[in-house]
């Protein structure tokens, strides 16, 4: 089952544009972790957020965390044409080392106009 | 390349036959995952591996689905019976003892 739930289900900017990707999810989670899918690489980790942080940073992506409301957003700065993929937010409710048992949402599918 | 590996690439199968996919994990992770990944959906966990102990299999969609991982290195993935539901994409997953998971390209399955 679908915990994420990622919000737009497609966004289409220009090259240059920010992007702002938004997940929700049901249950407590250790950690949430953001994953890039185009068909060239396959899924990719991105970023990891864990459930004490709220805002991390990594090169041109900004991850902010919220638990109160369950919900995360990743912002991709200065888009590029090679950012066009899916975006996917990934829960882990496991506490310890590592993680265990994704729970991965539908996905955002980003379009970057050049 | 030294990022985890899945064979084959892509399987044709008739409704009933039975297919094993093979994953080669990157060598010094000790975790082995497998998901499944049908069209417009997000991966969807099956089983998990800490070296050749499966720890957690209770998601695999059914009886007709089996995982091994015999020497803690690659696994195998396993369908008999299949039905065309069972078309979609597996994907093999490997991590160390590190939240981060590094995918492998997928196995698609098309069952006619």
């Amino acid at each position: 089952s679908q915990q994420g739930e990622e919000d737009p289900q497609a966004l289409s900017i220009q090259e240059g544009e920010n992007a702002t990707m938004n997940c929700s999810y049901k249950t407590s989670i250790n950690n949430l972790q953001w994953y890039r899918q185009n068909s060239g690489r396959g899924l990719v980790h991105l970023i990891l957020i864990r459930s004490n942080e709220r805002e991390k940073h990594s090169g041109r992506l900004r991850v902010t965390l919220d638990t109160s409301k369950k919900s995360s957003s990743l912002l991709i700065t200065a888009s590029r044409a090679a950012d066009t993929a899916s975006y996917f937010c990934a829960t882990d409710p496991h506490s310890g080392a590592g993680s265990y048992q994704l729970t991965f949402g539908k996905g955002t599918k980003l379009s970057v106009i050049p | 390349d030294t990022g985890v590996s899945q064979d084959p690439r892509h399987k044709i199968t008739k409704r009933g036959q039975n297919v094993t996919f093979r994953c080669d994990p990157i060598s010094e992770h000790n975790r082995l995952y497998w998901y499944r990944q049908t069209l417009g959906q997000g991966p969807e966990f099956l089983t998990y591996f800490q070296n050749e102990a499966q720890l957690e299999k209770s998601r695999l969609l059914s009886d007709r689905f089996s995982a091994e991982r015999p020497k803690g290195s690659f696994s195998t993935l396993e369908i008999q019976r299949t039905e065309q539901g069972d078309s979609a994409m597996y994907l093999c997953a490997s991590s160390d003892m590190r939240a981060e998971q590094y995918f492998g390209p997928g196995t698609r399955l098309t069952v006619t």
